[in-house]
């Protein structure tokens, strides 16, 4: 398994701001994900990560909104750019190892004031 | 898109009781993994299901994948409160990297 940690673990921020979530994974990895979790709701994969080419974003997430950057295989960044209070939610970066099991970092939970 | 539905959403047991969470896919899937994510923590990997009719057992939670591969659960017997928290199935489609998140099921236990 891997270990995966997050920067910040929390904020709380103002509307029409920006901030950048980090993601430090402790082996090399291909994939990384990154996920929205709203209070008590499931998972909603906002973008797959991979080094060396452009994030694969899902539908409803756009890249002027979510940039992502990926500059090699233990660390990725997302940007929740000019923010509003519904951006707030917990935004989970997780990494896929060689047998498809998917780990989790623990979050870092954002509130847009 | 592939949905993967989870019921039910929210199930309140009785300490030593037995309960069961499914799930069930509009799609056949390649695999499908089930997480445990306690209260205020992230998403745990539990186990990943690959064959049709797999059955899996860890401890008191036994895994089963349909023979269709389009549905499977999660038994837990013995309910204890260690195992309170939420129970997510992820499901995959065959040549795709994503997982599909099923709602949760959110379980309290009653001492």
């Amino acid at each position: 398994s891997a270990v995966i940690s997050q920067k910040p673990s929390r904020d709380i921020c103002q509307r029409g701001t920006s901030l950048t979530i980090q993601c430090q994974v402790d082996s090399q990895v291909t994939m990384m994900f990154w996920y929205r979790q709203q209070p008590g709701q499931s998972l909603t994969l906002i973008a797959t990560a991979n080094q060396g080419s452009e994030a694969t974003y899902e539908s409803g997430f756009v890249i002027d909104k979510f940039p992502i950057s990926r500059p090699n295989l233990t660390f990725s960044t997302l940007t929740v750019s000019n923010m509003s209070p519904e951006d707030s939610s917990i935004y989970l970066c997780s990494v896929e190892d060689t047998n498809y099991e998917q780990y989790f970092g623990p979050g870092t939970r954002l509130t847009v004031t | 898109g592939q949905q993967v539905m989870q019921i039910p959403q929210y199930q309140h047991v009785q300490e030593g009781e037995d309960f069961t969470t499914y799930c069930n896919s509009s799609t056949t899937l390649s695999n499908i993994q089930w997480y445990k994510q306690r209260p205020g923590g992230h998403p745990v990997f539990l186990i990943q299901l690959v064959k049709s009719g797999e059955v899996k057992k860890q401890k008191r939670l036994t895994f089963q994948f349909g023979e269709a591969k389009k549905n499977s659960s999660l038994h837990i017997t013995a309910t204890q409160t260690t195992d309170v928290g939420t129970y997510f199935c992820a499901g995959k489609k065959s040549n795709d990297y994503k997982l599909s998140f099923g709602a949760g099921t959110t379980v309290t236990v009653r001492a």
